[in-house]
């Protein structure tokens, strides 16, 4: 299986600023998900995504958070006015075919390091 | 709610010698358990997991974890450690599928492992 690609690899934003981080699965993959991990601590479920909706989200997950599946094949994340408790490494993953639930074996992209200053 | 504890934040063996990364966990229900392993700058790869069946579950480059009801546990071994095994370990639980509920993987916190020439 192909690899997640996650773009940008690391960015730096002053606080209040929007982001958008990219993720790139295999388009016809049906489940997907982020994650993040703040510096030292768990790696922590936001939200996952079936079917282009959203079919759970964590409590991390507020109002400030929205993911998209704009083009059939990217799958994005946006902060829309970053804190600085958003710096986090986050994760995008997607389910692997042939799992009946789609979310028992996740494959994971490399992060993208936020960074709120 | 369901949780992860990984007590070792580091784990350091001789090349050669038997390795344990420790987890336990905590699920309502039967629990599927994973493993992961990321090394720097890579995303998350899974390594094994444990769903039903026979309580010793094998996985990649060697590895196997065992999975112990009564102890809550599913702690990572390997028979003998390589330096290439170096990196950090991520135990996952979610509860088992059941048409209901939350399957978000929850990790625990990581565990690294610095296996010395």
């Amino acid at each position: 299986e192909p690899e997640v690609t996650q773009t940008p690899s690391h960015q730096v934003t002053q606080m209040g600023q929007e982001v958008i981080l990219r993720c790139v699965p295999i388009s016809n993959h049906l489940y997907f998900y982020w994650y993040r991990q703040i510096l030292g601590q768990k790696v922590e479920f936001l939200v996952s995504f079936y079917n282009n909706e959203i079919s759970e989200k964590s409590e991390i997950f507020d109002d400030q958070f929205s993911v998209e599946r704009p083009d059939g094949s990217n799958f994005t994340l946006k902060i829309r006015s970053t804190k600085l408790e958003d710096s986090a490494m986050y994760f995008c993953a997607r389910g692997n075919r042939g799992d009946p639930s789609g979310a028992n074996v996740l494959t994971f992209g490399a992060g993208s390091r936020l960074t709120v200053l | 709610a369901q949780s992860v504890a990984q007590p070792e934040d580091q784990v350091n063996v001789a090349e050669g010698n038997p390795l344990t990364v420790k987890c336990t966990y905590s699920v309502s229900g039967n629990p599927y358990l994973f493993w992961y392993v990321q090394y720097p700058n890579r995303g998350l790869q899974f390594l094994l997991k444990y769903i039903t069946g026979d309580n010793l579950v094998k996985g990649s480059y060697g590895f196997e974890a065992e999975f112990n009801k009564s102890q809550t546990s599913f702690h990572l071994k390997k028979p003998s450690a390589l330096v290439s095994d170096s990196a950090l370990y991520f135990c996952a639980v979610r509860a088992a599928y059941s048409g209901a509920g939350s399957y978000q993987l929850t990790f625990g916190k990581g565990t690294k492992l610095s296996v010395i020439p």
